[in-house]
């Protein structure tokens, strides 16, 4: 398995410009999540999705920040507009069903933002 | 609400000795306990897990952890430390019957010196 795939990996982009962050989640997990790592606040998690449909996203930390996930091998996380205070690492996660709520999540590599 | 303590923010330990990273943790309820490792510029690498069973939970890459309730702690440990294991540890907890997503620890540099 090629575990979690996000894209980009780097993005570099002004202030007040779209950003969109990709991920595919391994196959056959029914969860999704979208974390954000700074040096300041750790690792938040933002969003996640349970069979395509968003279920938490008391974490997304303003009305610029939205997340879909159309199928169950595509999610985007998108920023409009950006602000320099978004630089962070945005690692994506799946897992499988969470019958026991012990289920592991695996991250992908992370998307580097910096806005500049 | 639940939250995560790693009260190290380094450990520095010579090669060849035992290693160990602290975690405290608060839930309400049952405490799924998880350990995960990141290097320079890479994701997060699963490392072991505590769900439910066995208080000493075997892992990845040598590294084993204890889960002590009456102390509310899940401690990372390994015999016999590499310069390899050098790297970022996270700690993160979930609570049974709880939401789904993980609440991290602020993370623990582990250096190992040769």
């Amino acid at each position: 398995d090629a575990g979690v795939i996000q894209s980009p990996r780097h993005e570099v982009t002004e202030m007040g410009q779209e950003v969109t962050l990709r991920c595919k989640p391994i196959s056959g997990h029914d969860y999704l999540f979208w974390y954000r790592q700074t040096m300041m606040r750790g690792l938040e998690l933002l969003i996640y999705f349970n069979n395509n449909v968003p279920i938490d996203d008391s974490g997304m930390p303003e009305d610029r920040f939205s997340a879909k996930m159309p199928n169950a091998s595509f999610s985007t996380l998108k920023i409009q507009p950006s602000e320099p205070r978004d630089s962070a690492v945005y690692f994506c996660a799946s897992s499988p069903r969470q019958g026991a709520r012990g289920e592991t999540q695996y991250f992908g590599p992370g998307t580097r933002l910096l806005v500049l | 609400a639940q939250s995560v303590a790693q009260p190290e923010d380094q450990v520095n330990v010579a090669e060849g000795n035992p290693l160990t990273v602290k975690c405290t943790y608060s839930v309400s309820g049952n405490p799924y306990l998880f350990w995960y490792v990141q290097y320079p510029n890479r994701g997060l690498q699963f490392l072991l897990k505590y769900i439910t069973g066995d208080n000493l939970v075997k892992g990845s890459y040598g590294f084993e952890a204890e889960f002590n309730k009456s102390q509310t702690s899940f401690h990372l440990k390994k015999p016999s430390a590499l310069v390899s294991d050098s790297a970022l540890y996270f700690c993160a907890v979930r609570e049974g019957g709880g939401a789904d997503g993980l609440t991290f620890g602020k993370g623990t540099h582990l250096i190992i010196q040769p």
